[in-house]
């Protein structure tokens, strides 16, 4: 029973413009979500977070929101620069700093 | 180092061997977790130290997987026997646990193993 579900596997996006990548999970006992992205041969690195009593938080080219109605929430990518090309993991846990359930990920391409 | 730092970088073993991973997180952070991704899947998690012990081991898929961190610093994740559905990356990530964590974890490069 997959909890947190990408339901794209794969984006293509031109460089300069959005990457919209979305995340549904089932558990309403989650409050705590992330965006991690990886490289090839690399760990995961943290992307962006956003707590349950909020709906959206920026950083940079970088937005999630949050629809906890719906169990629902996206990473906005804008502009999208081919450095941005790398899997992205959606993940989500019950407390900060507990453990987090991941995703199936969403591979990127930025085309030049 | 800064980083999460995880050895061996890849390896290859024979089925029904044992393997040792070992995951060194970073300097202070006192939660450890191990995780395992397969190919094309997300992180998979398998188990979670709190220092020395282990706080929850929900995830790890049976009596063949073992975890240790004697110390509260370093950890090693133990697997007997091994069969060809273990070969997988496995990730450690460690974390401060706290009022000002904001449930961020640190992942290593990951562990490549193969079970031939």
């Amino acid at each position: 029973d997959q909890q947190v579900k990408q339901n794209s596997p794969s984006l293509s996006v031109q460089e300069g413009r959005i990457s919209i990548l979305n995340c549904d999970y089932t558990n309403s006992m989650f409050d705590y979500f992330l965006w991690y992205k990886k490289y090839p041969a690399e760990g995961p690195t943290f992307l962006i977070s956003i707590s349950s009593i909020k709906d959206k938080n920026e950083d940079g080219r970088f937005t999630v929101f949050l629809n906890k109605s719906a169990k629902h929430l996206s990473l906005h990518i804008v502009p999208s620069q081919p450095g941005d090309s790398a899997v992205y993991f959606c993940a989500a846990s019950g407390a900060a700093g507990n453990k987090l359930t991941f995703g199936g990920g969403t591979r990127v391409l930025v085309k030049p | 180092g800064a980083g999460v730092s995880q050895t061996p970088s890849n390896k290859v073993t024979e089925k029904g061997k044992y393997v040792e991973l070992r995951c060194d997180p970073i300097s202070g952070h006192t939660a450890l977790y191990w995780y395992r991704q397969s190919l094309g899947q997300g992180p998979e998690f398998l188990i979670y130290f709190q220092g020395t012990g282990a706080a929850d081991d929900s995830g790890l898929p049976n009596d063949r997987f073992f975890a240790v961190r004697p110390e509260g610093s370093v950890s090693t994740l133990k697997i007997q026997r091994t069969e060809r559905g273990d070969s997988a990356v496995y990730l450690c990530a460690s974390s401060l646990v706290g009022t000002m964590n904001t449930g961020e974890l640190f992942f290593g490069e990951g562990s490549r193993l193969t079970v031939l």
